[in-house]
């Protein structure tokens, strides 16, 4: 695709329920990222997939945080029993490969998901 | 371990006025850095990077910034801002290890006024 797609724009849940939020990567790029931007703490990187390689989830905040990345592509951010701390935009990035050219690592940012837990 | 401290949370200035927005990183190793802009409700547009070569890059909307390595600094600046430049601006970085993370600064909110 044309750029980084991320669904829903925005979603708006209960506390204690769950929440899937979607992330379509640029075509062909191999490494993917999640971020979360809130007001407090600025913008956190969450995890990161790297082709079939297990993912980096060092920046997850809890156990109720999951992401998995199907065939290397589309990449699922899940969020289990949200609490209203968990509110605030979750961003996707994405790039073409990491390692070789420097500029093969150049992070491109979709419009994120605005996640309100009320 | 790195770090992003941009100095400035809010910077309003007069259009056709110049401006700087103030970055500096500490960091044990090499870096990449980059400047990313986000206008309202929009997520990060990619507006310069340093990743190796000249310390002075130019980006996109007439943007650039230097790179001083022994002040640990990436200032942004633009010689005459316009209207549409209102956004928050977001400095990183990352060290030059294969599919690490970016660390972002703050933020720097730029307020243009006529």
């Amino acid at each position: 695709g044309a750029g980084v797609s991320q669904s829903p724009s925005n979603k708006v849940t209960e506390k204690g329920k769950d929440v899937e939020l979607r992330c379509d990567p640029i075509s062909g790029h191999t490494a993917l990222y999640w971020y979360r931007q809130s007001l407090g703490q600025g913008l956190e990187f969450l995890i990161y997939f790297q082709g079939n390689s297990a993912p980096d989830k060092s920046g997850l905040p809890s156990d109720r945080f999951s992401a998995e990345r199907t065939g290397g592509s589309v990449s699922t951010l899940t969020i289990q029993r949200t609490q209203q701390e968990d509110s605030a935009v979750y961003l996707c990035a994405s790039s073409l490969s990491p390692g070789g050219s420097p500029s093969k690592n150049i992070q491109y940012f979709g419009a994120g998901t605005r996640l309100s837990v009320l | 371990a790195q770090s992003v401290t941009q100095l400035d949370s809010q910077v309003p200035v007069f259009e056709e006025a110049p401006v700087e927005l103030r970055c500096n990183y500490s960091s044990s190793v090499s870096v990449y850095l980059f400047w990313y802009v986000q206008y309202p409700n929009q997520g990060l547009q990619l507006l310069l990077k340093y990743l190796s070569g000249s310390t002075l890059v130019k980006g996109i909307n007439g943007f650039e910034a230097e790179f001083n390595k022994s002040q640990t600094s990436f200032h942004l600046r633009k010689p005459s801002v316009h209207i549409s430049d209102t956004a928050e601006y977001f400095c990183a970085v990352s060290d030059q290890q294969a599919g690490t993370a970016l660390i972002f600064g703050k933020g720097t909110t730029l307020s243009v006024s006529s």
